[in-house]
């Protein structure tokens, strides 16, 4: 069974950083792309970043573009996001998930950790 | 960035009717890589359909997707009590990978 548990979410002051954390299990988790979804508080799907299987191709959004940076470590099966200069507007519940083989489309989700950016 | 326009924004109906949710994209697509997802309060996201009109696994057949080029559309043929949720479109064409802004199937 495919398992995907988000942690790192936090209050956290404008301009400041935080570390998401996303551990995978049911799958060969080096086989598959990666990716991080946000949802802001009653708001839709926004899509964040992509990473590919071996780590080697990294997408963002324009809104995050040179402020996050995703990363893997396939021996541990861990997924990360490394948010730096936040904002209010990155206020939202991020996810990790788990991309199709070869589209990005997702098959599965984590349920998510919240991120509130905040004075 | 392809902008995907989900209507109706709400529909009201009562279990066993049937459910027509529309979904519109900016640009016509040349493959049909579209996907619809439900998602109940509180849970993530579950996939529903990719590809336009392919169930994924473990959806009921009551469930079906339809469509190319802009115009997509998730029909619920009999709304089952579990099914009232919102719903979302996302396109996989290009990136960025963009969603439409749901459309939530409420109880009538």
């Amino acid at each position: 069974e495919v398992q995907l548990s988000e942690s790192g979410g936090d209050l956290v002051q404008p301009g400041g950083s935080l570390r998401l954390s996303c551990v995978a299990s049911g799958f060969t988790f080096s086989n598959y792309a990666m990716s991080w979804v946000r949802q802001a508080p009653g708001k839709g799907l926004e899509w964040v970043s992509d990473i590919s299987g071996s780590g080697g191709s990294t997408y963002y959004a324009d809104s995050v573009k040179g402020r996050f940076t995703i990363s893997r470590d396939n021996s541990q099966n861990m997924l990360y996001l490394q948010m730096n200069s936040l904002r209010a507007e990155d206020t939202a519940v991020y996810s990790c998930a788990k991309a199709y083989s070869g589209a990005y489309y997702f098959e599965y989700w984590g349920q998510g950790t919240l991120v509130t950016v905040s004075s | 960035e392809i902008v995907l326009t989900q209507s109706p924004g709400t529909l009201s109906l009562s279990p066993g009717e049937r459910a027509t949710l529309s979904c519109r994209a900016s640009q016509s697509f040349r493959s049909r890589y579209l996907a619809w997802y439900l998602q109940k309060p509180g849970q993530a996201p579950r996939l529903l359909i990719y590809g336009a009109s392919s169930r994924a696994t473990g959806i009921p057949d009551r469930f079906s997707g339809s469509g190319s080029g802009t115009d997509f559309t998730l029909t619920i043929s009999r709304l089952e009590p579990e099914d009232f949720a919102v719903y979302f479109c996302q396109q996989y064409v290009t990136s960025p990978w963009t969603f439409g802004q749901g459309t939530k199937v409420e109880i009538k």
